[in-house]
């Protein structure tokens, strides 16, 4: 079946730094991937959507210089936080749509997520 | 805008019983896709079930179905002979036809007792 994996599955970081996550579909090709963010016992609120070779489309409220969104390659896309602080701790997930599922809806896998925590 | 509401943010039921969860969403569009997600205690999202809002017959998977009231915008998600395994966070999405944009609800906590 299809796979995402997610790197790193849990991050630490200090406040100020940058953090980059990885989204990978393993054995399928994905023209798009989504990126949600998800607060303790809250839902899934998409950030953005990542064109494979395009940039990507940020959700109204997400900040595109702060979560950096690149999609270089069919199986890979990559979120950075960038000067990270304490409220950007949160669960970052990613799903990927199968290139070649065409026109059906429930091609989207999800990855296991990534908690990251700024100190 | 459209919205997904999940009003029972705990529910609890024992192995073999049947449980159901609520949702109710608001739209103004007439195509649209319907979803259950479990996400369990490893944070795995997991489709369970879709709806095509087109379709009056209700979607069915093994142990799980749905009761979709379109005039009344609810779709819930009747689980069937509930086992351990159930136990999980259960989310409600909606996705507009021709796109790829889910919108959550707020999830449905679900713990299966034995």
């Amino acid at each position: 079946g299809a796979v995402v994996s997610q790197h790193p599955s849990r991050v630490i970081c200090k406040s100020g730094t940058s953090v980059k996550i990885e989204c990978r579909s393993l054995d399928f090709q994905a023209t798009t991937m989504f990126w949600y963010r998800q607060f303790p016992k809250q839902s899934l609120m998409l950030m953005a959507t990542s064109n494979e070779g395009s940039k990507a489309t940020y959700e109204q409220g997400v900040e595109k210089d702060k979560f950096l969104i690149n999609h270089a390659s069919l199986t890979l896309s990559t979120l950075t936080v960038t000067s990270a602080h304490p409220e950007d701790s949160s669960f970052y997930i990613c799903s990927a749509r199968d290139r070649l599922a065409g026109g059906r809806v429930d091609t989207q896998y999800f990855g296991p997520g990534t908690r990251l925590t700024v100190l | 805008a459209q919205t997904v509401t999940q009003s029972q943010p705990e529910m609890s039921v024992q192995e073999a019983e049947t449980v159901t969860l609520s949702c109710t969403y608001d739209t103004s569009e007439s195509n649209y896709y319907l979803f259950w997600y479990k996400q369990p205690p490893s944070r795995q999202m997991i489709l369970v079930i879709r709806q095509e809002a087109y379709k009056q017959q209700n979607a069915t998977e093994n142990r799980f179905s749905v009761n979709f009231q379109k005039a009344a915008k609810s779709f819930s998600l009747k689980i069937s002979d509930s086992q351990l395994g159930d136990t999980a966070m259960y989310f409600c999405a909606f996705m507009k036809y021709n796109t790829d944009k889910l919108i959550f609800g707020t999830g449905t906590r679900l713990q299966v007792f034995p």
